[in-house]
């Protein structure tokens, strides 16, 4: 069993749509983050979660600590969002442990 | 500024052939990583570097070598390249600022096929 699941592995959505990508994870962690891979191949870091919730525009980036659960939300979304979304969750509780990742959310946002 | 930047985008080996792939980062940052990216698995860690002059190895780490002679650059070498080293490597850079304020920023990419 991968250290980091998620779900679900593909996803389409129409326009305007609320999307949530969900990140479990099956070890104590001291933070998480969430990075988004254009389809060119760039990634780029969205958020960094150790606890409760944060929001930027229209993504929203939740965790539940006892739970060993993170999701993303994109509100309203837009074409522009299709990407891989991808969780990864630090094990240890310096900037040197390793970060373990997910193996990304494929997101289609049609017009 | 530049943020992190992979040379080269694009590489053919033939299996044997060694090469270097180099990461540079204008942001003073003190931590940088080197990851693979192959179809239906995560980011694995190859190796990283906590500062200057130190290097550390990640959890796949057989068959490369790297060095961090300067602060701002991170070279990540093959000495013989093999087939199974065909993938996609990211470099990323992160500030030493704690774990709350950690945030990661990483290259565009080197495509690399092994024949």
């Amino acid at each position: 069993k991968n250290e980091v699941e998620q779900s679900p592995q593909n996803l389409t959505a129409q326009e305007g749509e609320f999307i949530t990508i969900n990140c479990s994870y099956s070890v104590g962690i001291s933070a998480l983050h969430w990075l988004q891979q254009h389809p060119g191949g760039g990634i780029v870091s969205l958020f960094m979660l150790s606890s409760g919730k944060k929001k930027h525009g229209r993504l929203i980036a939740t965790i539940n600590i006892q739970e060993k659960h993170s999701s993303l939300h994109i509100t309203a979304s837009h074409p522009r969002d299709s990407a891989v979304y991808i969780c990864a969750v630090r094990l240890g509780f310096t900037s040197g442990s390793r970060l373990t990742f997910g193996e990304g959310t494929q997101l289609t946002v049609n017009p | 500024n530049a943020g992190v930047t992979q040379t080269p985008k694009f590489r053919v080996l033939k299996t044997g052939q060694s090469m270097t792939l180099l990461c540079a980062q204008d942001m003073n940052h003190e931590y940088m990583y080197w990851y693979r990216q192959d179809p239906g698995m995560g980011l694995r860690l190859i190796h990283y570097s906590v500062g200057e002059g130190t290097t550390a190895k990640g959890e796949v780490p057989d068959g490369y070598n790297v060095s961090r002679l300067k602060k701002q650059n991170f070279l990540l070498g093959l000495e013989s390249a093999a087939p199974s080293q065909t993938s996609v490597y990211f470099c990323a850079s992160s500030y030493q600022g704690g774990l709350k304020r950690e945030k990661l920023f990483f290259g565009s990419g080197t495509q690399l096929s092994v024949l």
